[in-house]
């Protein structure tokens, strides 16, 4: 079952603007992590937030945890080309791994 | 830098095929794990294990079977391949599981015909 849902299936932003993912779940859950996965590569982590953490960054990405909502966001600033991608967030709860959403398609225009 | 290495990266197999993906992690980590990809339903984990003879069930293992031979070495195996299969499937590892980042390898694209 799908446990983690982000909640656009596609967005489309100019470069240099701010772009804001969001992830909904379902059950009580340990962490959530986002990925980036590029057009013919393997998913690529970007930020874990654990659960009693409520904002994380790293870079030009934040991430943010909201337990209550059980909803998470991820924040791109100054967007670039090469920040296109498709945005997953997977969340850990009780069993030992993974599961992922089904993905926002982020495109980045000149 | 951690890596991990699947092959083959393209395969073609008949309905009824036998299939083995291969999946190599040279970062030292415990945990390693099969995903399949597909449109409109992300990852979704077949199988994954903790370490050397280990083997877990995911969410879809139906129609797959596993072996993890060493600490570093994780295969996928369909024994008799089916066209719901063809799919994009992914090897990960992580160090402790759950809470740990994974590190993915680039893929191998199955076509079932």
């Amino acid at each position: 079952s799908q446990l983690a849902e982000e909640n656009s299936w596609a967005l489309s932003v100019h470069e240099g603007e701010s772009v804001t993912v969001n992830c909904s779940y379902k059950t009580s859950i340990t962490a959530l992590q986002w990925y980036r996965q590029k057009s013919g590569k393997g998913p690529a982590q970007l930020i874990l937030i654990r659960s009693n953490e409520r904002e994380k960054r790293n870079g030009r990405l934040r991430a943010t945890l909201d337990t209550s909502s059980q909803s998470s966001s991820l924040s791109i600033t100054a967007t670039r080309c090469e920040d296109t991608a498709v945005y997953f967030c997977a969340t850990a709860n009780s069993g030992t791994y993974q599961r992922f959403g089904t993905g926002t398609k982020l495109q980045v225009v000149p | 830098e951690a890596a991990v290495t699947q092959s083959p990266r393209n395969k073609v197999t008949v309905t009824g095929g036998n299939v083995t993906l291969s999946c190599r992690q040279t970062n030292s980590h415990n945990y390693m794990y099969w995903y399949r990809q597909d449109t409109g339903h992300g990852l979704r984990l077949i199988h994954y294990s903790y370490g050397a003879g280990n083997l877990q069930i995911g969410d879809v293992p139906d129609g797959y079977k596993a072996t993890r031979t060493t600490q570093e070495d994780f295969f996928l195996l369909l024994e008799l391949a089916s066209p719901s299969q063809t799919s994009l499937y992914f090897c990960a590892s992580s160090e402790t599981g759950r809470d740990s980042d994974y590190t993915f390898g680039s893929g191998t694209r199955l076509l079932v015909i």
